[in-house]
């Protein structure tokens, strides 16, 4: 079936760090692929996306680029802050799909 | 705020008792999702409704039921409860009965359900 695995957390990293968090997926299809950030006590957040392949999504300082010839989708951050501590999740949903699957998230913590 | 609204926030109740989850989608949001997040599972979808009819189903227990009426706000029945049901238990909710491959789905924050 349709899957994603991401690298095992948690992570901790110092501020100003550079963050890498590796996501594969195993799809029948061409899936479109997410990453959604959890911070503590809320709900998941879209963080960013793409559709095709090629596709570079990015959104305040992360970015992740749909790469179709290794099934991958990692995220990165140049210079991390103590407000990217959260758990990040990368999923994938198919054309015409009800439903995102989910990585089992990637805990990230940044100190001072 | 997503737009996405959940009730309760917390709920703590004992083993064998039944609970009641609302969900209210964001505005103009046909379907409802549900999901259920715990330490050892990760992040399980439970099932979908599209404007009040069952869509589809995941990994739902026969405890569990959930409905879709005609306002849209979705209620998800837990009953029979036991400790291994204590989790956060997400709704979610998207404009259509698929998910736009550029869109995916607006979250609401969340019920944590303890069962003791």
């Amino acid at each position: 079936g349709d899957s994603v695995t991401q690298m095992e957390g948690p992570v901790t990293l110092s501020e100003e760090a550079f963050l890498t968090i590796n996501c594969t997926y195993t799809a029948t299809g061409y899936p479109s692929l997410f990453w959604y950030v959890q911070y503590p006590g809320e709900g998941l957040q879209l963080l960013l996306k793409a559709t095709k392949a090629d596709d570079k999504g990015s959104n305040k300082g992360f970015e992740a680029t749909y790469r179709k010839e290794t099934t991958s989708f990692h995220l990165e951050k140049g210079s991390v802050q103590v407000s990217d501590s959260a758990v990040y999740f990368c999923a994938l949903t198919l054309l015409n799909d009800y439903k995102l699957s989910f990585g089992a998230g990637t805990t990230v913590t940044v100190r001072a | 705020d997503s737009g996405v609204t959940q009730t309760p926030k917390h709920l703590i109740t004992a083993t064998g008792q039944r609970v009641t989850l609302r969900c209210s989608p964001r505005s103009g949001d046909l379907s409802v999702y549900w999901y259920q997040q715990s330490l050892d599972q990760g992040l399980q979808f439970l099932i979908q409704y599209y404007n009040g009819e069952e869509r589809a189903k995941g990994n739902i227990l026969e405890r569990f039921s959930a409905q879709q009426f005609p306002d849209l706000h979705s209620e998800l029945n837990l009953s029979s409860l036991e400790l291994g049901d204590s989790a956060l238990y997400f709704c979610a909710s998207s404009p259509g009965r698929v998910i736009e491959g550029s869109y995916g789905y607006t979250f609401g924050s969340g019920t944590r359900l303890t069962v003791v």
